[in-house]
């Protein structure tokens, strides 16, 4: 079956620390792969795809993932975050068609001052 | 204004009620679409419109009715809803629905049903 998986709920980090969050998913063949991002009371906005190429991709707000292929992870990276960065993450996995996009729970990052 | 806007940004109804979310997208976008947002759980993707026809409805209770009159506006009509319904709602518009993934979100309407 496919499934896209964000094993951690919620993740607290320090301001200025580097963040990694994981996402690992299943699927029948090489999907297309991306990070959105949900700020308090906003809506989901991109923060980076991956569709083919170079595996390290990069987004905005300074943010980075990197396709595993061989590890079935898309995993999302910052060297330092920052407190405006507090919000909820999700991973999604897709192909052929937005509609078909298949979404993880999500991963709420919390920043300590 | 620009983006995708939904309207209202909070909706209280009763079981009873009837009541609509709209939803207006001034990128245009060709498809457009409603999901379903629970805490700690994955969207779930509840109708997808292209140039105005549904393409998508992912066994959506009858209780949740879409229209989509042109590709800049769609609604979602609610009647005889359930508590569990309580969740927020998120409109979407991409450029087409092929894969490209990017999706524009509005803020979402957060639905309370008593």
């Amino acid at each position: 079956a496919q499934s896209v998986t964000q094993p951690d709920i919620h993740i607290t980090v320090s301001e200025g620390a580097s963040l990694e969050l994981r996402c690992n998913y299943s699927y029948g063949a090489t999907p297309y792969l991306f990070w959105y991002v949900q700020s308090p009371g906003q809506g989901l906005q991109l923060l980076l795809k991956y569709f083919s190429g170079d595996t390290l991709v990069q987004g905005i707000k300074g943010f980075e993932a990197e396709f595993k292929r061989s590890q079935s992870s898309f995993n999302l990276r910052k060297p330092s975050v920052h407190w405006s960065d507090a919000a909820e993450y999700f991973c999604a996995v897709g192909a052929y068609s937005n509609y078909q996009l298949i979404w993880g729970a999500g991963t709420k990052l919390i920043i300590k001052p | 204004e620009t983006g995708v806007t939904q309207t209202p940004r909070h909706l209280v109804m009763g079981m009873t009620n009837k009541k609509s979310l709209k939803c207006e997208q001034h990128l245009g976008h060709n498809a457009m679409y409603w999901y379903k947002q629970s805490a700690k759980k994955p969207l779930e993707l509840m109708f997808v419109y292209s140039l105005e026809e549904r393409v998508e409805n992912n066994s959506v209770p009858s209780r949740f009715s879409p229209e989509c009159p042109n590709s800049s506006h769609l609604f979602l009509h609610l009647h005889t809803l359930q508590p569990e319904d309580s969740a927020l709602y998120l409109c979407a518009s991409s450029l087409g629905t092929e894969g490209t993934g990017e999706l524009f979100f509005g803020e979402g309407s957060r639905l309370t049903v008593l």
